[in-house]
């Protein structure tokens, strides 16, 4: 069945760092992928999405881009900040719902 | 506000007493859906709903039981709930299905001792 792997965290970075994290699927068809994100305390809030090959989702400064070949969609963040600490869910709708793991953020000042 | 909302947040109960948490969203979502979130193991859903009285299982749905009488409510019954039922569950809910957006709750922690 369908699933996604991300990378284990948890993942500390310095204020103004590149930011990845890498996330692979395994899917029949053609999911549309996504990243959402999770605040302490909160529930999940979608952060970006693609929907076919080659798209590319960004919001707030992330990045993804839908890799077919690769069967990838890696989050990417030029420049992170404090206020980007949270818990990261790559995700793909198909045929079922599946979400990875998580990524815990931390960016300390 | 558009919102998803769920009660109760918090609750601590005891193995075999039927317990529903309820959910509901007022931006005339069709579809929706309920899951569970565990260490290590991401979110994992349960049971989803493509529009009222149409309901199907997810990927862990033993145990749990779920109605769609209603457009805006989608609640989830426990009917002899057990330790292993301990989570962090959230609503979730979206216009046409799990490839839009979907809108979260803000999770119902759940200790079942």
């Amino acid at each position: 069945g369908d699933s996604v792997t991300q990378m284990e965290g948890p993942v500390t970075l310095s204020e103004e760092a590149f930011l990845t994290i890498n996330c692979t699927y395994t899917a029949t068809g053609y999911p549309s992928l996504f990243w959402y994100v999770q605040y302490p305390g909160e529930g999940l809030q979608l952060l970006l999405k693609a929907t076919k090959a080659d798209d590319k989702g960004s919001n707030k400064g992330f990045e993804a881009t839908y890799r077919k070949e690769t069967t990838s969609f890696h989050l990417e963040k030029g420049s992170v900040q404090v206020s980007d600490s949270a818990v990261y869910f790559c995700a793909l709708a198909g045929g079922d719902m599946r979400f990875g793991a998580g990524t815990r953020l931390t960016v300390k000042p | 506000e558009a919102q998803v909302t769920q009660n109760p947040r918090y609750l601590i109960t005891v193995t075999g007493k039927k317990l529903t948490v309820t959910c509901s969203q007022n931006m005339n979502h069709e579809y929706m859906s309920w899951y569970r979130q565990d260490p290590g193991l991401g979110l994992r859903q349960i049971y989803y709903s493509m529009n009222v009285e149409v309901t199907d299982k997810g990927d862990v749905p033993e145990g749990y039981k779920v109605s769609r009488k209603e457009k805006r409510n989608f609640p989830l019954i426990l009917e002899s709930p057990s330790p292993n039922q301990t989570s962090l569950y959230f609503c979730a809910s979206s216009f046409g299905g799990s490839r839009n957006e979907q809108y979260f709750g803000p999770g119902t922690r759940l200790t079942v001792t």
